[in-house]
């Protein structure tokens, strides 16, 4: 258990439709970071907040968008969903703002879009 | 942007052969990591490399940085079924974040 909580484990949702993915990161880690996994495009940094403000964007399309919350909690929201969105989503924290030897990965939420 | 390219993308050995894989960056990168996934699983960290021409073992792992501190290999020895997995390097580049990008990945398969 890497300590980092993401829910739901598993999302079925049709195009078009909105959804939110959720994740706790460790007790004491500021930093929160988004990644897409995908057959064909390995994993893709999205986004990653520290200690509530967005610190580094990826290739996020302009349809998903995310948020650190107070308590260090972050939510990332997919909108507009596409058959091609469908992937597993990570979530890792880590301490500070560059990642090494504390970077952990959430167990990921993996969406279906149908 | 920068670029992490990982060779190759897939490895089927016997148990007991070694196995290798490259990791190159289109950038110079502060630092390298290497990540390990097993299949159904979440990336791990194994190891991360600072410093220009590194080694660092890991018992049947050897681990190197290099020179230029754009490439990086992974070499286990001796594989065991224990391997089966996708390996990551995953590289800084110079900015203050922690923006890591990772490279496709290596997927090794073990025949025992």
């Amino acid at each position: 258990d890497s300590g980092v909580t993401q829910t739901p484990k598993h999302l079925i949702t049709a195009t078009g439709q909105r959804v939110t993915l959720r994740c706790s990161p460790r007790s004491g880690d500021l930093s929160v970071y988004w990644y897409q996994q995908s057959l064909d495009q390995g994993l893709q940094f999205l986004i990653q907040y520290y200690n509530g403000e967005e610190r580094a964007k990826g290739n996020i399309l302009e349809r998903f968008s995310a948020q650190q919350f107070p308590d260090l909690h972050s939510e990332l929201n997919l909108s507009s969903l596409e058959l091609g969105d469908s992937a597993l989503y990570f979530c890792a924290s880590s301490v500070g703002v560059r990642t090494g030897p504390d970077l952990f990965f959430g167990s990921g939420t993996q969406l279906s879009v149908l | 942007g920068q670029q992490v390219m990982q060779i190759p993308q897939y490895q089927h050995v016997q148990e007991g052969e070694d196995f290798t894989t490259y990791c190159n960056s289109s950038t110079t990168l502060s630092n390298i990591q290497w990540y390990k996934q097993r299949p159904g699983g979440h990336p791990v960290f194994l190891i991360q490399l600072v410093k220009s021409g590194e080694v660092k073992k890991q018992k049947r792992l050897t681990f190197q940085f290099g020179e230029a501190k754009k490439n990086s290999s992974l070499h286990i020895t001796a594989t065991q079924t224990t391997d089966v997995g996708t390996y990551f390097c995953a590289g800084h580049g110079s900015s203050n974040t922690g923006k890591l990008i990772f490279g496709q990945g290596t997927t090794l398969q073990v025949k025992p």
